[in-house]
């Protein structure tokens, strides 16, 4: 049960910043925005996640709208091996038993053209 | 650091055969687990997760089942296949904010 929607599919040229968006306006208060990839083949890697505030580690940004319906994943300097398929998805945060699960939807392909 | 192993990495079965489908984490201790499956050009399907030793919640109804007999086993079993039981199943294993994935099983069921 997704509570997400994403755009199927996006190009990005390869060296610039890859913005990956994703609507989510019926999130509640205590849900967080995580964001996963899946390269082809592969089990899925976790890339951030937040609640409010915008966040940025080794891998990416997440920019966090105020009302917290909309967030946007941004790779800063989009590779080749960055093509994979993006998941955006909330859920309640932390260890709660059962609340811990992840809903995947069908994502946004990425692709990074040379 | 944690590793998690799934075996085997690719499966051809014929429909009406069992099926059983391991997953071990190696350096965490009472990790949650799930099972989830892929489908062909479709998103990840949660089907079972674990708190803790025999102790298992389904998603969703079907022909499968999990098993749980040690703290960091996770056993996804069939008595019988179906051809719609087709797919990527991953084995995954969480705490707090992330989960971490296998490399999965592709099976296919003739």
């Amino acid at each position: 049960d997704a509570k997400t929607t994403q755009p199927p599919s996006m190009d990005c040229a390869e060296g610039r910043a890859a913005n990956l968006p994703c609507n989510h306006s019926t999130i509640s208060g205590n849900e967080y925005v995580y964001w996963y990839r899946q390269i082809h083949s592969q089990g899925p890697q976790y890339i951030i996640h937040g609640l409010k505030n915008n966040e940025t580690n080794e891998m990416a940004s997440l920019i966090i709208t105020e009302d917290r319906k909309s967030s946007t994943l941004i790779l800063p300097h989009a590779t080749l091996r960055d093509t994979a398929v993006y998941y955006c998805i909330v859920r309640v945060g932390g260890g709660v038993a059962g609340a811990n699960n992840l809903f995947f939807g069908t994502g946004t392909r990425l692709t990074v053209i040379p | 650091s944690q590793t998690i192993h799934q075996w085997p990495a690719t499966l051809v079965q014929p429909v009406g055969s069992p099926l059983s489908l391991e997953c071990t984490v190696e350096g965490t201790s009472n990790p949650n687990l799930y099972w989830y499956r892929q489908a062909a050009g479709r998103g990840l399907q949660l089907l079972f997760y674990s708190v803790g030793i025999g102790q298992i919640s389904s998603e969703v109804p079907q022909n499968l089942s999990a098993s749980r007999p040690q703290d960091r086993q996770f056993i996804l079993s069939s008595k019988k296949l179906l051809l719609s039981d087709s797919g990527f199943y991953l084995c995954a294993w969480g705490w707090g904010h992330e989960q971490f994935f296998g490399p999965g099983t592709r099976l296919t069921v003739l």
